[in-house]
């Protein structure tokens, strides 16, 4: 069955270290979404991708970057990790066009705690 | 700024009542209306989509309804069940329908207990 998945599921990690999350999705679908979810707060965009070699900021990119060399993956890396990044993490993927009617899939979620 | 707003945002019911969850919104206009169910630990799953001319949509014991004119949208869950705890999250796709201007609200959080 296809699916999206996420690693780690949880990191821990310290403040000024690089850290990237994977996402891997097999639904073979063109867009990409990297959102963050904080209490009071709902689902976050982060970067998202249209497809391959296309990668765009969201509302909160400062301290992010993407990049998608292929189609089943868009890795989410932290520049230099901080405390404000702690965060839990959801990647998601829909099949293709931007008008936003397509269902988006979600992974299950990364946990990062930055120290 | 676009805003979605959630009530209650708990909610506590026994097993076999049914409960209502309300969406308020001040996207204007929209494209579409969409009702997700998060498991703890879990990503969030789609439940339902409303386009801005469907008033109702159902999904077995899930049934959302859509006033486009008071923007307001709710979702029904009936003779609810111990696997309905999850948290319940309504998504608002502006009008100009753009995948990456989707609107979350915070969430309500359903417990379902004996």
């Amino acid at each position: 069955d296809a699916e999206i998945t996420q690693s780690p599921r949880h990191k821990i990690t310290e403040t000024g270290r690089q850290v990237t999350l994977a996402c891997h999705q097999t639904w073979n679908h063109n867009n990409m979404f990297w959102y963050r979810q904080d209490l009071g707060h709902g689902l976050r965009l982060i970067h998202y991708s249209y497809g391959v070699q296309d990668t765009n900021k969201g509302e909160v990119s400062d301290g992010y970057s993407v990049s998608r060399s292929n189609t089943e993956d868009l890795p989410l890396t932290l520049e230099s990790a901080a405390s404000s990044q702690t965060s839990v993490y959801f990647c998601a993927s829909s099949l293709s066009g931007a008008m936003g009617t397509d269902t988006q899939y979600f992974g299950p979620g990364t946990r990062l705690t930055v120290l | 700024k676009n805003q979605v707003e959630q009530s209650p945002q708990s909610l506590i019911i026994l097993e076999g009542k049914n409960c209502t969850l309300q969406c308020n919104y001040t996207v204007s206009p929209f494209s579409n209306l969409r009702w997700y169910k998060q498991d703890t630990g879990r990503g969030p799953v789609s439940l339902t989509i409303m386009t801005f001319s469907e008033n109702t949509k159902s999904n077995g014991r899930y049934t959302a309804t859509l006033d486009a004119d008071t923007k307001q949208s709710s979702l029904h869950i009936t003779a609810s069940q111990l696997s309905d705890s999850a948290s319940y999250i309504c998504v608002v796709n502006p009008h100009t329908g753009t995948a990456s201007k989707l609107t979350f609200g915070t969430g309500t959080r359903l417990q379902v207990t004996l």
